[in-house]
């Protein structure tokens, strides 16, 4: 079985400063990880993703993450926060189901980024 | 090229009431997943459909079903509503084979509301 928890239900950063967003995974098998953001009233985007080639991950929007297999982390940061960012996020891991050949994602619960002028 | 797109937006049943959710895949994908978003929650698998047959489901009962036509579009029905199951029902598209690990392209979601 998969989970995925998020640390920090409401993380509130200064603009211009540093975001780091916590998620770790529990896997059964090498993971596929991923960070996906929802703004007010939308849809889930994709900002990056995980897929066992390089462990630092860049994203769309100046977003990076960080596969740390002995930490089991996947931590999302972002050197200077913007106004744009106040948004949700979360973090995923995907698994294929068994002789099915699909794919499902199992979702953290979220963490909810407020920026301050 | 054309997202997902979802209908209704919003929509109020009451407990006991059926509902259906239709989405309509991103151009060029063949696979669309559903999603169920309770408030304050991340989203929990529901199904994912491939050719027209459900290739994967959830910890939903059967009261979830669903449909998918020959164009790729789909339906979520939701038979013997109960309060619980207001959320935000999100529906995904993508590629299957080896080059898809997962990537989903999410539409904005039908907001349902059960009183």
């Amino acid at each position: 079985a998969q989970s995925v928890t998020q640390l920090g239900s409401h993380v509130s950063v200064s603009e211009g400063a540093l975001v780091l967003l916590r998620c770790n995974y529990s896997s059964s098998v090498p993971p596929y990880l991923f960070w996906y953001v929802q703004y007010p009233n939308q849809g889930l985007q994709l900002l990056l993703k995980y897929t066992s080639a390089a462990t630092l991950v860049k994203g769309i929007n100046g977003f990076e993450a960080e596969f740390k297999k002995s930490e089991t982390s996947f931590h999302l940061t972002k050197p200077s926060a913007h106004m744009s960012d106040a948004a949700e996020y979360f973090c995923a891991v995907s698994r294929e189901d068994s002789g099915a050949g699909s794919y499902q994602l199992t979702f953290g619960k979220g963490t909810k980024l407020s920026v301050i002028p | 090229e054309t997202g997902v797109t979802q209908s209704p937006t919003h929509l109020i049943k009451t407990r006991g009431q059926q509902v259906t959710l239709r989405c309509s895949s991103q151009s060029g994908h063949n696979t669309v997943s559903w999603y169920q978003q309770a408030l304050g929650q991340g989203p929990q698998f529901i199904f994912q459909y491939y050719r027209e047959e459900e290739n994967g489901r959830g910890n939903f009962p059967p009261r979830f079903s669903g449909l998918q036509f020959p164009n790729y579009s789909s339906e979520l029905n939701v038979n013997a509503l109960e309060l619980d199951d207001s959320a935000l029902y999100l529906c995904a598209s993508s590629t299957p084979g080896p080059t898809n690990t997962g990537e989903l392209f999410f539409g904005e979601g039908s907001r349902l509301t059960v009183l």
